[in-house]
């Protein structure tokens, strides 16, 4: 069955210090990968994707991600956050092996000045 | 700025009310859905059009009556709601049709819908 989990229910931070949000999925097919960043009120906003190819990939806001796929993983980076930065993040697969997106459970971003 | 517009963005409506949510996109896309999601939850598939055709109704209660008028646009009629369909609704589309694959969804901000 397609799922995916985000261990980190919520997670607080230090303004200026190094992020990661973790997310392993288990997916039938190759999956696609992608990161999601919801502000209060606001909808769902795309940081990154990946499809295939170099496993790093680069998104918005300073944001990047590594795909593994021995580890089912697709962990979200960024090396310096900032107070703007604090959100409910979601992690999320498709592919061909189902017929719509499988969103995890989300992680709370706090930062602390 | 999104490029997928919900209005409203607030609504309050009472049980015996019958209201529409509209959501319109002008990015091409083939796919558009409908979410529903409650707070500090993920967002929770309610339907699916493809090709302006409904392709998926995730056993949603018949209160909820989506709409695909054209390619750009796509309602949700609400009737006879109860107080816990109180949510966040989110309108998302994707270029491709097939849903699910390596298209991603883009949101729109959502309607804020209080049942009274």
């Amino acid at each position: 069955a397609q799922s995916v989990t985000q261990p980190d229910i919520h997670i607080t931070v230090s303004e200026g210090a190094s992020l990661e949000l973790r997310c392993n999925y288990s997916y039938g097919a190759t999956p696609y990968l992608f990161w999601y960043v919801q502000s209060p009120g606001q909808g769902l906003q795309l940081l990154l994707k990946y499809f295939s190819g170099d496993t790093l990939v680069q998104g918005i806001k300073g944001f990047e991600a590594e795909f593994k796929r021995s580890q089912s993983s697709f962990n979200l980076r960024k090396p310096s956050v900032h107070w703007s930065d604090a959100a409910e993040y979601f992690c999320a697969v498709g592919g061909s092996a189902g017929n719509q997106f499988y969103f995890g459970t989300g992680t709370s971003l706090t930062v602390i000045p | 700025d999104t490029e997928v517009t919900q209005t409203p963005k607030h609504l309050v409506m009472g049980m015996t009310n019958k209201k529409s949510l509209k959501c319109e996109q002008h990015m091409g896309h083939r796919a558009m859905y409908w979410y529903k999601q409650k707070a500090k939850k993920p967002p929770e598939l309610m339907f699916v059009y493809s090709y302006e055709k409904l392709s998926i109704n995730e056993s949603v209660p018949s209160r909820f009556s989506p709409e695909c008028p054209n390619s750009s646009l796509l309602n949700l009629h609400l009737h006879a709601l109860q107080p816990e369909d109180s949510a966040l609704y989110l309108c998302a589309s994707s270029q491709e049709g097939r849903v699910g694959g390596n298209s991603p969804l883009h949101f729109g901000n959502g309607t804020r819908l209080t049942v009274t």
